[in-house]
């Protein structure tokens, strides 16, 4: 069976220091990857998905960038957090195929100082 | 592009009584919706979906949702509350296109009082 790994779950990290979050996928191949932030009273946002290895589309400008060094890991970075980069961070996998149902990993909650 | 709006942030209901999250979509095209949850510091759960088979759509936990194209709703209901119930709960909508990702309501939270 599938399985998605994200961590780490909890981050304090002071203004202007870096980020780095991971996920990984397990039992599929190919998978479709997402990172979507969600912040108190705003929905989920999508960030980033990627159908493939170094093929990652942004959905808005930001300080942060996406990177898909395999094709079942997906990593969120920083060089420089910013107060509004707080927030609960969620990784996703879906097949990309149908309905393209997808499934979530715990989420990374991340608080700048 | 589609998107979805889910109409009131916070419902309250009393355990036993009927549940009821709305949700309207937009979509050029016949879309695919759903529905997750989402419990306190946890990822989304998905609660079920609809992919143009029958519009009425049974989920886990006592859910259900009908699509109703003619007014773009795919509002969730539950006939009685549980305690446990009490969550947040996001409509997403996407569509049968290689790429194309999932795009979320706000989310509604509902609580439930004894």
């Amino acid at each position: 069976s599938q399985t998605i790994h994200q961590w780490p779950a909890t981050l304090v990290q002071p203004v202007g220091s870096p980020l780095s979050l991971e996920c990984t996928v397990e039992g599929t191949s190919n998978p479709n990857l997402y990172w979507y932030r969600q912040a108190a009273g705003r929905g989920l946002q999508l960030l980033f998905y990627s159908i493939g290895i170094d093929q990652i589309s942004s959905e808005v400008p930001q300080n942060l960038s996406a990177s898909r060094p395999q094709d079942r890991q997906f990593i969120l970075s920083s060089k420089k957090l910013l107060l509004s980069d707080s927030g609960f961070y969620l990784c996703a996998w879906g097949s990309g195929r149908g309905a393209n149902v997808l499934t979530f990993g715990a989420g990374s909650r991340l608080t700048v100082l | 592009a589609q998107s979805v709006t889910q109409l009131g942030s916070h419902v309250s209901v009393s355990e036993g009584a009927l549940v009821l999250l709305r949700c309207n979509y937009s979509s050029s095209v016949p879309p695919y919706l759903f529905w997750y949850v989402q419990y306190p510091n946890q990822g989304l759960q998905l609660l079920l979906k609809y992919t143009s088979a029958a519009t009425l759509v049974k989920g886990i936990n006592g859910f259900e949702a009908e699509f109703k194209k003619s007014e773009t709703s795919f509002h969730l209901t539950k006939p009685s509350a549980h305690m446990s119930d009490a969550a947040e709960y996001f409509c997403a909508v996407t569509l049968n296109q290689a790429g194309t990702a999932l795009i979320f309501g706000k989310g509604t939270t509902l609580s439930v009082s004894s």
